[in-house]
């Protein structure tokens, strides 16, 4: 079975521009999450989709958002692109929402913004 | 404040020797999760190991186990006979309470492995 895909996974933007981070999570999965993870530390938690709906939402500007589609597969969207945007972006999808449910993270993709 | 500690940036580990990595928590909820992952040079963050507030037990999944001290806030991750490809940055993480989905990652600890 396939794992949690994203794409690109690398991207070059300038600054101010509008960037749109695609992710497919495994199949079954119902629940998104997004990452962004600067260099040389861990990912901090941008968004989490379950069942299409926002659950919950990390201290991100309001440049940042997304959205989880039937298919479960979901867009982060980043507008106004500042140069400290730069960063891995990571997926993560899980069967449900629970204090026990590990996360299956992609690939990511690398962000670098000029 | 900082949810998650991890105060050793990089280590050095022999093949076949064990290594500990730190990991200390702050929490106020009595329900809590605690994950380690492992993430290699190709990016992808790589489960392994969870231990829930309440398990009694120390988690052990393979060559890796969770070395749970709650009156301590720490969970350290043991990973044994180490291997020329357990070389990755390994990530403590915590989701707590019951309706909190987010995991919070520390700042993670590089492992380098030598044969």
């Amino acid at each position: 079975d396939a794992g949690v895909t994203q794409s690109p996974t690398h991207l070059i933007k300038t600054r101010g521009q509008h960037v749109t981070l695609r992710c497919s999570p495994i199949s079954g999965h119902k629940s998104v999450s997004w990452y962004q993870q600067v260099l040389g530390q861990g990912p901090q938690f941008i968004f989490q989709y379950y069942e299409k709906e926002e659950r919950g939402r990390g201290n991100f500007p309001d440049r940042f958002s997304a959205r989880q589609f039937p298919n479960y597969s979901s867009e982060l969207n980043v507008n106004a692109l500042l140069l400290g945007d730069s960063a891995l972006y990571l997926c993560a999808s899980s069967t449900r929402v629970a204090t026990n449910e590990k996360l299956f993270f992609g690939s990511g993709t690398q962000l670098s913004v000029l | 404040a900082q949810k998650i500690t991890q105060t050793q940036p990089g280590m050095f580990v022999q093949e076949k020797e064990a290594v500990t990595l730190d990991c200390t928590y702050d929490t106020s909820d009595q329900s809590y999760g605690l994950f380690w992952y492992k993430q290699p040079s190709s990016g992808e963050m790589i489960f392994l190991i969870y231990q829930g507030s309440y398990d009694e037990q120390n988690a052990t999944e393979g060559r890796y186990s969770l070395n749970f001290q709650k009156a301590r806030k720490s969970a350290n991750l043991v990973i044994s006979a180490s291997q020329l490809g357990d070389s990755a940055m390994y990530f403590c993480a915590m989701r707590e309470g019951l309706n909190d989905y987010k995991l919070s990652f520390g700042a993670g600890t590089t492992v380098t492995v030598r044969a």
